[in-house]
């Protein structure tokens, strides 16, 4: 099975900081990964696909790289509505067993 | 516009049984592999199962394997989880998503491009 680690798992962040975020698999998956935003109390909202592709109406602040077993995603100016809760997910396993990463918090410093 | 409504969710028993439900509207629901998603209270996100747009290919997490059972009726635009023999561990927000495919070389691979608001399953005695 394919294990998925993020880190740092928690981070504070000042609006207007640029922020990375990192995601590592245990095996290569090529650029099969995925970041979903999360904030409290919803569900989470797809950002990125396929480690580096813009998902319709998203951002353009957000970014996505890598590709084999490490991944980044990056946010180059932190904004009042981007504190939340990100998740990486690989998909080379697809179409079934997708995983999730654990998870990094983005709050407010 | 694309909906995604779970149902279905409430307090169990351990051991008990539970079938949430998953409304579909505003796409081609038969034409697309669908999958539930779960979190437990102030953890991350745990893909649970998925199922083939036609039911004919179902994919589990190993923790639920046995115990729970997807399934679809496309003429209904409904998915389903059946949930037996659960456990403590099982409380959770039980999402649905959609399972959206972009093409890779001759592969196709899946993101979740659509959920629901999610249903809270509580299992305690």
């Amino acid at each position: 099975d394919i294990q998925m680690t993020q880190s740092p798992s928690s981070l504070s962040a000042s609006v207007g900081d640029r922020v990375t975020i990192t995601c590592r698999a245990s095996q290569s998956i090529s650029s099969y990964l995925n970041w979903y935003q999360q904030k409290p109390g919803k569900a989470p909202k797809l950002l990125i696909y396929a480690a580096s592709s813009l998902q319709s109406g998203v951002p353009s602040r957000f970014s996505g790289s890598g590709s084999g077993t490490d991944f980044t995603l990056t946010i180059s100016s932190l904004q009042p509505e981007d504190f939340a809760t990100y998740y990486c997910q690989q998909s080379y396993s697809t179409p079934g067993f997708f995983t999730f990463g654990p998870g990094t918090k983005v709050d407010i410093k | 516009e694309v909906q995604l409504v779970e149902s279905g969710g409430g307090l169990v028993q351990p051991g008990g049984s539970l079938r949430l439900s998953c409304a579909a509207s505003g796409f081609t629901f038969s034409s697309y592999w669908m999958s539930w998603v779960r979190q437990a209270p102030g953890k991350g996100l745990e893909w649970v199962a998925n199922i083939k747009q036609d039911g004919s290919e179902k994919y589990y997490v190993d923790s639920v394997k046995g115990r729970f059972t997807i399934s679809r009726d496309n003429a209904k635009n409904s998915l389903y989880l059946q949930m037996n023999s659960l456990r403590a561990e099982d409380t959770a927000v039980y999402y649905c998503a959609r399972d959206h495919p972009y093409s890779s070389g001759w592969l196709y691979k899946y993101y979740f491009d659509y959920w629901g608001q999610g249903t809270l399953v509580t299992v305690s005695s």
